[in-house]
């Protein structure tokens, strides 16, 4: 039982380039979330999905863009790689609609820096 | 605003001490808490999960407990080990798309 896969789990970025971070999970969650972890900040939510083809922005979501096609996949773009998004990414996904107080089920994280 | 707090920010203490991790919320209307530890460098593993209608659960030498109406619960790590040395995050869920994190407590269990 893979849970949630994410890739890749390190990455170094120029200024201005641009990249996916791929987010699967094999549980059939309606819900998925992309949060980021910054030194001594508790992690904040960038975007999230209640189920294919809707998303919505969280607490930080400027500069980053989110699709939902699938169940399954939930990949997280930066556009044009700043400084400021040098980070720890996290994935997650949980059971969703009609389903209250569920168990958040995370990935191992993405460490990126943006040189 | 929907807040969570956890204080201390770092703790050490001797192996073999009983010891207690506060994490603190605002707005008594949680669907859960979640507590989760951090080894340097990798990901989040989840320890505990306490819903709403829940006072406490308990896994091994883990006990967290919530006390909605005082916006608190505690994590117990009994009879602490080297091996327990982490970061323990404490995560609310006010709704089911969000958790809203707070920032850590850094312990160090001395040999």
């Amino acid at each position: 039982n893979a849970g949630v896969t994410q890739t890749p789990k390190f990455q170094v970025l120029k200024t201005g380039q641009s990249m996916t971070l791929q987010c699967a999970q094999d549980m059939n969650h309606e819900y998925m979330s992309w949060y980021r972890q910054d030194p001594g900040m508790g992690l904040r939510l960038i975007h999230y999905s209640v189920g294919a083809g809707i998303t919505d922005q969280g607490e930080v979501p400027n500069g980053y863009n989110v699709s939902r096609s699938t169940t399954e996949d939930f990949p997280l773009r930066l556009l044009s790689a700043a400084p400021s998004q040098t980070s720890v990414y996290f994935c997650a996904s949980r059971p969703g609609t009609g389903v209250y107080g569920t168990e958040a089920f995370f990935g191992q994280g993405t460490r990126l820096t943006v040189v | 605003k929907q807040e969570v707090t956890q204080i201390p920010a770092a703790l050490s203490v001797p192996e073999g001490e009983n010891l207690v991790l506060n994490c603190s919320f605002t707005d008594s209307a949680i669907y859960n808490l979640q507590w989760f530890r951090q080894d340097p460098g990798k990901g989040l593993t989840s320890l505990l999960l306490i819903q709403s209608s829940q006072r406490e659960q308990t896994s091994g030498r883990l006990n967290a407990s919530l006390d909605k109406s005082s916006g608190r619960s505690t994590l117990y790590i009994a009879a602490s080990q080297p091996g327990d040395s982490a970061t323990y995050l404490c995560a609310v869920s006010w709704s089911n798309y969000q958790l809203i994190w707070g920032a850590g407590t850094k312990l160090i269990i001395k040999p």
